[in-house]
């Protein structure tokens, strides 16, 4: 079945650093990709997101290109700051006739520190 | 801005006890979610309505487990008898519907069976 796998965390950085998080995913089909965010105690908020192949989503510095030939929509930031601290989650919905149910990944905490 | 209303935000009951948490979608959203987290993990469909109706329950225990959206807005996820494996976080969320996925959470009810 249709499936998303990140990178386990914690990921812990330094203020300024560069981020990838990775995700990789199974699916049959074209699914849309997302990328949500968790503050603490929070629900989740969509970070960004790419609905087909080559799409780059982009939002608040943050970017993920959606690679078809490598099943990845890996997130990356040129710089962090110390209120980047959140779990992110790798997201996929299979759409069309695999049906509209998001899967969501484990989640990748990150620390930033000053 | 809108956005998902979710009471209580957390609620602290006994084994065997029943509980029920309940969600107000953002204004014309016509599908709505409920997801259970486990801490460290990410969220699992447990329902989707769309208005009024269930189009995935597949991962509700149906033998404790209920939910209502009985006008097709606001909605009710009830637990009974509660059992100390349902100690979670359950967040609600709402999207336009169709082929719009991008979801809308709110800040979740964190649940301690004790």
């Amino acid at each position: 079945g249709d499936s998303v796998t990140q990178m386990e965390g914690p990921v812990t950085l330094s203020e300024e650093a560069f981020l990838t998080i990775n995700c990789t995913y199974t699916a049959t089909g074209y699914p849309s990709l997302f990328w949500y965010v968790q503050y603490p105690g929070e629900g989740l908020q969509l970070l960004l997101k790419a609905t087909k192949a080559d799409d780059k989503g982009s939002n608040k510095g943050f970017e993920a290109t959606y690679r078809k030939e490598t099943t990845s929509f890996h997130l990356e930031k040129g710089s962090v700051q110390v209120s980047d601290s959140a779990v992110y989650f790798c997201a996929l919905n299979p759409g069309g006739t695999g049906g509209f149910k998001t899967i969501f990944g484990a989640g990748t905490r990150l620390f930033v520190k000053a | 801005e809108a956005e998902v209303a979710q009471s209580p935000r957390y609620k602290i009951t006994e084994k065997s006890q029943a509980v029920a948490f309940w969600c107000d979608p953002i204004s014309g959203h016509a599908t709505l979610y409920w997801y259970r987290q486990i801490l460290g993990q990410g969220p699992e469909l447990l329902v989707q309505f769309q208005d009024e109706s269930v189009v995935d329950d597949s991962q509700l225990p149906k033998d404790r487990f209920s939910a209502e959206r009985l006008k097709g807005v606001d909605s009710t996820l009830k637990i009974q008898p509660a059992e100390l494996g349902d100690s979670a976080m359950y967040l609600c969320a709402s999207s336009l519907g169709g082929r719009v996925h991008e979801q809308y959470f709110g800040p979740g009810t964190r649940l301690t069976v004790t």
